[in-house]
């Protein structure tokens, strides 16, 4: 069982639409999380940091964390074409210290923004 | 632009070969790590160096090596080319070595025949 656990869509929505991703941890000890967003045949970038439980918000996209479910959340609101891309859940591995850098991914969930 | 470049973009060799990918991280970041993102595993992190030093290793094949030089930039080598290590590789940075903030490159996509 992977530890960020994703579905990997595709998600297709209407332009200005309400884009909606999940991903669910195995961990409770995870308290760090990130969305990346790929656009095709591009390197991930980072959109989203937050820690532990709530909500972080930022310009059209809030990010949301339940520790009590495991559960992290995407919004993207007012979706535009643009937003056409792979969005990549992700929480370092925190474990040991030797393992810091390692940040696991989920499989990313394909969304498609059509106008 | 993350800041973060990759050589070569595309590489195309056969198996049994040997190849090198290099990464120059962002001014300034001592970390770099390297990752393998293919269709049926996903982003999978490989290994981590900091400041010349191998920090973190994940599930890196013995087939495959890296390393780190004094001037920061890193090179991921990969021998015995298999068809499945066809893949995308990246290469990612951050300014420490405890930084959950990576900054990725644009790949290289190496593809194995």
């Amino acid at each position: 069982q992977k530890e960020v656990e994703q579905d990997p869509g595709p998600l297709s929505v209407p332009e200005g639409a309400i884009v909606s991703l999940n991903c669910t941890y195995s961990n409770s000890a995870f308290q760090y999380f990130m969305w990346y967003r790929q656009y095709s045949r591009k390197g991930p970038e980072l959109l989203m940091y937050t820690y532990s439980s709530g909500n972080k918000e930022d310009g059209r996209f809030t990010a949301q964390v339940d520790k009590s479910s495991k559960y992290i959340s995407l919004f993207i609101r007012d979706s535009q074409p643009s937003d056409s891309a792979t969005y990549l859940c992700a929480t370092p591995d925190r474990m040991t210290t030797d393992s810091w850098g390692k940040l696991q991914f989920g499989a990313g969930t394909q969304v498609v923004v059509t106008p | 632009d993350s800041g973060v470049t990759q050589t070569p973009k595309h590489l195309i060799t056969a198996t049994g070969q040997r190849v090198t990918l290099r990464c120059s991280p962002r001014s300034g970041d001592l970390s770099v790590y390297w990752y393998q993102q293919s269709l049926d595993q996903g982003l999978q992190f490989l290994i981590q160096y900091y400041n010349g030093e191998e920090r973190a290793k994940g599930n890196i094949l013995e087939r495959f090596s890296a390393q780190q030089f004094p001037d920061l930039h890193s090179e991921l080598n990969l021998s015995s080319l298999e068809l499945g290590d066809s893949a995308l590789y990246f290469c990612a940075s951050s300014p420490y070595s405890e930084t959950d903030t990576q900054y990725f490159g644009p790949g290289t996509r190496l593809t194995v025949l």
